[in-house]
């Protein structure tokens, strides 16, 4: 398997620009995980899914946040407009059943300016 | 909170020494596992021990789990410059998988 699979590597755009975040789970998985992780703040949980359908996106900061995973082998997710402290290393991640290990994505670093 | 949290924040050893790191938690757990993460990686599952469980082994890790405590430990036994990484536990639980900030664990060769 090629494990979890995110675009773009790396990002960069401009304050107010929209910004949309890819990965494609493990094939059979039926979680999957969009954290965030910075210096400050550390690995943060932004939202998760189950069967595709969100459960919990209390993690989700601002509405500015949304997620979708419109089948069981593709999530997005998109901040629109995109503000300098959204700079992060964003990772998805996937996971077979509750409580299985997660299998992590190599993230996508966005950088907003 | 939920989340894991590991101590120490840093850790620096020569090679061939043991790494131990801390991991404490709040609430009650179903199992808890470690991750490590490389530098530009994603987190990578290391071992994962259940509830019911006091030490487990893999290769030169060894954890341990005290549910009175609500702590666990990782030791890295001999460590290698290649283990130089961030190391991070998660608790299992009532399925909302948290992170701590981890420990960074540099291995000078």
């Amino acid at each position: 398997d090629a494990g979890v699979i995110q675009s773009p590597r790396h990002e960069v755009t401009e304050m107010g620009q929209e910004v949309t975040l890819r990965c494609k789970p493990i094939s059979g998985h039926d979680y999957l995980f969009w954290y965030r992780q910075t210096m400050m703040r550390g690995l943060e949980l932004l939202i998760y899914f189950n069967n595709n359908v969100p459960i919990d996106d209390s993690g989700m900061p601002e509405d500015r946040f949304s997620a979708k995973m419109p089948n069981a082998s593709f999530s997005t997710l998109k901040i629109q407009p995109s503000e300098p402290r959204d700079s992060a290393v964003y990772f998805c991640a996937s996971s077979l059943r509750d409580n299985s290990p997660l299998h992590f994505g190599n993230g996508t670093r966005l950088t907003v300016t | 909170s939920q989340q894991g949290e590991e101590d120490p924040q840093a850790l620096s050893i020569q090679e061939g020494e043991n790494a131990t790191m801390n991991c404490s938690y709040k609430t009650s757990i179903n199992n808890l596992q470690w991750y490590r993460q490389n530098s530009g990686r994603g987190l990578v599952h290391l071992i994962l021990i259940r509830s019911n469980e006091r030490e487990k082994h893999s290769g030169r890790l060894r954890v341990t789990l005290d549910t009175s405590k609500k702590s666990s430990s990782l030791l890295i036994t001999a460590s290698r410059a290649a283990d130089t990484a961030s190391y991070f536990c998660a608790r299992g639980g009532s399925y909302i998988p948290t992170f701590g900030r981890g420990t960074s664990l540099i291995v000078h060769p």
